[in-house]
C-alpha cells in the first residue's frame, strides 16, 4: 500500500502548456516535500510545505497544500523542455522521531520542444 | 565536500558476490539515509543514521544488507551473495536533525547503479 499516491503516472505536453500534478493520501502529513529528479542524478528538493491551505510560489512552479495536510498538489506554468523529471511527493513518518520520510512514486513529465 | 557524494557510480556484479557502495555526506549533516529506487517503484526506504543512536534499520529487505557509518560521517551499504532482484539504484541522502514531522529537506547523492548478472 502507497502511503502517498501520484498522479498522473506519466505526463507529456508541448512546450508552453500549464499542467497539475497530485499528490494524495488518506493520512493526515505534517508536512510535505517536493522532489524533482533528473536521469542519472539523484531527487533535488523543490519546496516544502507546511501549512494548510498554503502556496508556494517558485517562478513558474506554484505548489499547494491541501486544508486537510492530506493532499498537494504541483502546477507548472508555461512548461520548458528544462521542467522534464520525476516529480516526487514526500512526507515523514508520523511513527518515526528521526525524520525518515514516504515518497510517492512519482511524476514522470516529458515536455517537448 | 560541498555535496553528498557516492561511489562507484556504477557497478556491474556477478550473482552470489558481495558489494560494498559508500556514501560520503555533507559535513555537519547528522542524519544519513539509504534508499533504493527500482523502475517504477519509487524510493524504498532501506536505512537511517542519525548522531549516535542507533540506527533504523526496518527497510533492509534481507540479513544480506548491512550498513555501517563510522565516525558519524561515511557510510557503506554491504550486500552480500548479490541476487538479480538487488539490481536497482541506491540512493543515500543526508539532512540536518530530523525529527517528527522535520521540514529538512533531504540532499541526495547521484546514486550507484548496481547491475547483478
Amino acid at each position: 500500500t502507497q502511503l502517498l499516491e501520484q498522479s498522473p503516472q506519466f505526463l507529456s505536453i508541448q512546450e508552453g502548456e500549464n499542467l497539475t500534478v497530485y499528490c494524495n493520501s488518506s493520512s493526515v502529513f505534517s508536512s510535505l516535500q517536493w522532489y524533482r529528479q533528473e536521469p542519472g542524478e539523484g531527487p533535488v528538493l523543490l519546496v516544502t510545505v507546511v501549512t494548510g491551505g498554503e502556496v508556494k510560489k517558485l517562478k513558474r512552479l506554484t505548489f499547494q497544500f491541501g486544508d486537510a495536510r492530506k493532499d498537494s498538489s504541483l502546477h507548472i506554468t508555461a512548461a520548458q523542455p528544462g521542467d522534464t523529471g520525476l516529480y516526487l511527493c514526500a512526507g515523514p513518518d508520523r511513527g518515526s522521531t528521526l525524520g525518515r520520510l514516504y515518497f510517492g512514486r512519482g511524476t514522470q513529465l516529458t515536455v517537448w520542444p | 565536500g560541498a555535496g553528498v557524494s557516492q561511489s562507484p557510480s556504477n557497478k556491474v556484479t556477478e550473482k552470489g558476490k558481495d558489494v560494498e557502495l559508500r556514501c560520503d555526506p555533507i559535513s555537519g549533516h547528522t542524519a544519513l539515509y539509504w534508499y533504493r529506487q527500482s523502475l517504477g517503484q519509487g524510493l524504498e526506504f532501506l536505512i537511517y543514521f542519525q548522531g549516535n543512536s542507533a540506527p533504523d534499520k526496518s527497510g533492509l529487505p534481507s540479513d544480506r544488507f548491512s550498513a555501517e557509518r563510522t565516525g558519524g560521517s561515511v557510510s557503506t551499504l554491504t550486500i552480500q551473495r548479490t541476487q538479480q532482484e538487488d539490481s536497482a539504484v541506491y540512493l543515500c541522502a543526508s539532512s540536518l536533525v530530523g525529527g517528527t514531522g522535520s521540514n529538512y529537506g533531504y540532499t541526495f547523492g547521484s546514486g550507484t547503479r548496481l547491475t547483478v548478472v
